[in-house]
């Protein structure tokens, strides 16, 4: 069956401009979990959403954002775009369960200039 | 909270020889275990977990971890690497418990090149 699907792949954006990323889940999935890999902090957890509810979030500040919809789709959304917010945006899905596996789509490259 | 720390940022070994990644995680409550790989340019993959049981786990492409409790640690070992084998490895650790256990909080991760 098809993974984790992300669009764009690449994206570059100017300061202050605001972004929208999507993530398709495996099908059958209703968890979709959203990070933030960057060389000098790793990866780190943005959100988590299970059947179009926020179950968990990370410490980010609210310029992030996401929602899921009734297919289980995903996408986040960053206002006010920094430099510092360069970064590869992974995307997870997983049937939801407490230590289920999650699956990672190729993620979205963001550069910020 | 948890926290993860990998002691080895980077590892090159040459191929056929047996390599160790190390992990080391710190938390208040019981843990689930993961280690990842990331291939350039790719999305994370699964290797192994541990959710429960017999200490050593068994995973893809020949890898196993052992999870100790009394270490707090959970390292990824190969008898034999492969040029294939070269890759970023995350170890990864989420709460079984309560509200926080929906997402992984991860090491920096261990860079293992292979060198023929």
């Amino acid at each position: 069956k098809a993974g984790v699907t992300q669009t764009p792949r690449y994206l570059i954006k100017t300061r202050g401009q605001q972004v929208t990323l999507s993530c398709s889940p495996i099908s059958g999935h209703r968890s979709v979990s959203w990070y933030q890999q960057t060389p000098g902090q790793g990866l780190q957890f943005l959100f988590e959403y299970f059947s179009e509810t926020q179950r968990n979030k990370g410490n980010f500040p609210g310029r992030f954002s996401g929602r899921q919809f009734s297919n289980s789709r995903s996408e986040m959304n960053v206002s006010t775009l920094e430099l510092g917010d360069s970064a590869l945006y992974l995307c997870a899905s997983s049937w939801g369960g407490t230590g289920d596996e999650q699956y990672f789509g190729p993620g979205t490259r963001l550069t910020v200039t | 909270a948890q926290s993860v720390t990998q002691l080895d940022s980077q590892v090159p070994v040459f191929e056929e020889a047996p390599v160790e990644l190390r992990c080391n995680y710190s938390s208040s409550v019981s843990v689930y275990l993961f280690w990842y790989v990331q291939y350039p340019n790719q999305g994370l993959q699964l290797l192994l977990k541990y959710l429960s049981g017999s200490t050593l786990v068994k995973g893809i492409n020949g890898f196993e971890a052992e999870f100790n409790k009394s270490q707090t640690s959970f390292h990824l070992r190969k008898p034999s690497v492969h040029i294939s084998d070269t890759a970023e490895y995350f170890c990864a650790v989420s709460d079984k418990s309560g509200g926080s256990n929906y997402k992984l909080t991860f090491g920096k991760g261990t860079l293992l090149t292979v060198n023929p």
